[in-house]
């Protein structure tokens, strides 16, 4: 069954540093996202991407975020200077319709800690 | 502003006891539901979805869930519970344009 995957599964890194979280969506996906969850708290959109270009994001996803789809299959998520706040669970999301009728798969996720 | 409120962070149950999650939902409009279950390991995969219509959706693993808009509630049921639907259950309300809203999420135990 297709997948969305996620690498790496967990990073650690030191404040101020740059970071990139990868996913590889289902092939015949269009629609891409980012979401996350600080431990304890609820899951939280960031952004949502399509044809290329952002179609939405929320407050979080401010100017150290951003994301690029480099090539075909890879979607990445990049933190410019980590804070300690970045700490968090990462989910990828992938469909191939847009929402809301489009179902959402999500990756396994990539646990940041930020030290 | 909108919201999704689950009130348990944790519920343990029997395997074979019936189980029920709550979910609330702040929305002025009807609300596009969700439950997705999070098993260790896996990403959070779809278990039900409500946009409209009968207000008791089926969904896999033997799932359902119950819109009641009195209520403004979503409550996740399973008449009899296995080992192996210990997870983490998060609701989820479609917000407009591509986000959605989740809830903290419940995790459940199962005793065998």
């Amino acid at each position: 069954e297709p997948e969305v995957t996620q690498t790496p599964s967990h990073q650690v890194t030191q404040m101020g540093q740059e970071v990139i979280l990868r996913c590889v969506p289902i092939s015949n996906h269009l629609y891409f996202y980012w979401y996350r969850q600080i431990l304890g708290q609820k899951v939280e959109f960031l952004v949502s991407f399509y044809n290329n270009e952002i179609s939405e994001k929320s407050e979080i996803f401010d100017d150290q975020f951003s994301v690029e789809r480099p090539d075909g299959s890879n979607f990445t998520l990049k933190i410019r200077s980590t804070k300690l706040e970045d700490s968090a669970m990462y989910f990828c999301a992938s469909s191939e319709r847009g929402q809301p009728t489009g179902e959402l798969f999500f990756g396994e996720g990539s646990r940041l800690t930020v030290l | 502003a909108q919201s999704v409120t689950q009130p348990d962070i944790h519920i343990t149950v029997s395997e074979g006891a019936s189980l029920e999650l709550r979910c609330n939902y702040s929305y002025g409009a009807t609300p596009y539901l969700f439950w997705y279950v999070q098993s260790p390991g896996q990403g959070l995969q779809l278990l039900l979805k409500y946009f409209s219509g009968d207000t008791l959706v089926q969904g896999i693993k033997g799932f359902e869930a119950e819109f009641k808009r009195s209520q403004s509630s979503f409550n996740l049921r399973k008449p009899s519970v296995h080992w192996s639907d210990a997870a983490e259950y998060f609701c989820a309300a479609y917000s407009g344009t591509y986000k959605y809203i989740f809830g903290t999420g419940t995790r459940l135990k199962v005793l065998a």
